[in-house]
């Protein structure tokens, strides 16, 4: 079945670590996206990506990194510049943006705590 | 961004008709009225979309007001697993060179369904 996988499922990070959250697609979809969600609030976007080889910081990028050398995957660092990382993150996939009637996509999401 | 509001929560019991309002006082010409619900520790879920005519799909319908400044999900007959959190968002508008089609939340209705 098609769809969005994020990997993994929970993580712990140490103070000063950096992680990587996994998020591949096979809906052959343009266009990638990570989001942060804190305990009872909306979705915050932290990076987007239209195109394999170019992203665009969101909202909040600050302390996070991203590539995107493949289509189908979009993979998030959390740096340990980030100092408050412990929530929620999601990804997402879309055709490509320019249409704005297009649904997007979400994964299950990953639970990231700071220990 | 045009921004929405909606109410923090809503109480419904099952097989009743639910009507989820939204207001949009800000909507551009061509914004679309996105609705996804996310049900706990899960990614959010399509659930449906529209720009200026009303729209049914097997999940809900849409009714948008004639001014567009408002719209209200309408869920027919509420079942225990509708109970989750449902966001109105505006598609940004493309090619503006900002975050171009990305889904800005809020924080949402949290639906409670009573057996």
């Amino acid at each position: 079945d098609g769809g969005i996988t994020q990997s993994p499922k929970y993580l712990f990070r140490k103070e000063g670590q950096n992680v990587t959250l996994s998020c591949e697609q096979n809906l052959n979809h343009d266009a990638m996206y990570w989001y942060r969600q804190d305990p009872g609030q909306g979705l915050r976007l932290i990076y987007y990506s239209q195109i394999v080889n170019d992203f665009q910081k969101g909202d909040i990028a600050e302390g996070y990194s991203v590539s995107r050398e493949k289509k189908e995957s979009f993979p998030l660092t959390v740096t340990s510049a980030q100092k408050n990382p412990t929530a929620f993150y999601l990804c997402a996939s879309s055709i490509p943006t320019g249409i704005p009637g297009n649904t997007i996509y979400f994964g299950e999401g990953s639970w990231l705590t700071v220990v | 961004d045009a921004k929405t509001t909606q109410p923090n929560s809503m109480e419904s019991n099952e097989e009743e008709p639910v009507h989820l309002p939204c207001n949009h006082s800000t909507i551009s010409g061509t914004d679309y009225i996105h609705w996804y619900r996310q049900l706990p520790s899960q990614g959010p879920e399509y659930v449906i979309h529209g720009l200026t005519s009303n729209v049914n799909n097997r999940m809900a319908s849409l009714a948008i007001a004639e001014d567009r400044k408002s719209s209200t999900l309408i869920l027919h007959r509420a079942t225990l697993r509708d109970a989750a959190v449902y966001y109105c968002i505006l598609r940004d508008r493309a090619g503006d060179g900002g975050s171009q089609g990305n889904l800005i939340f809020g924080k949402g209705t949290k639906l409670s369904v009573k057996p």
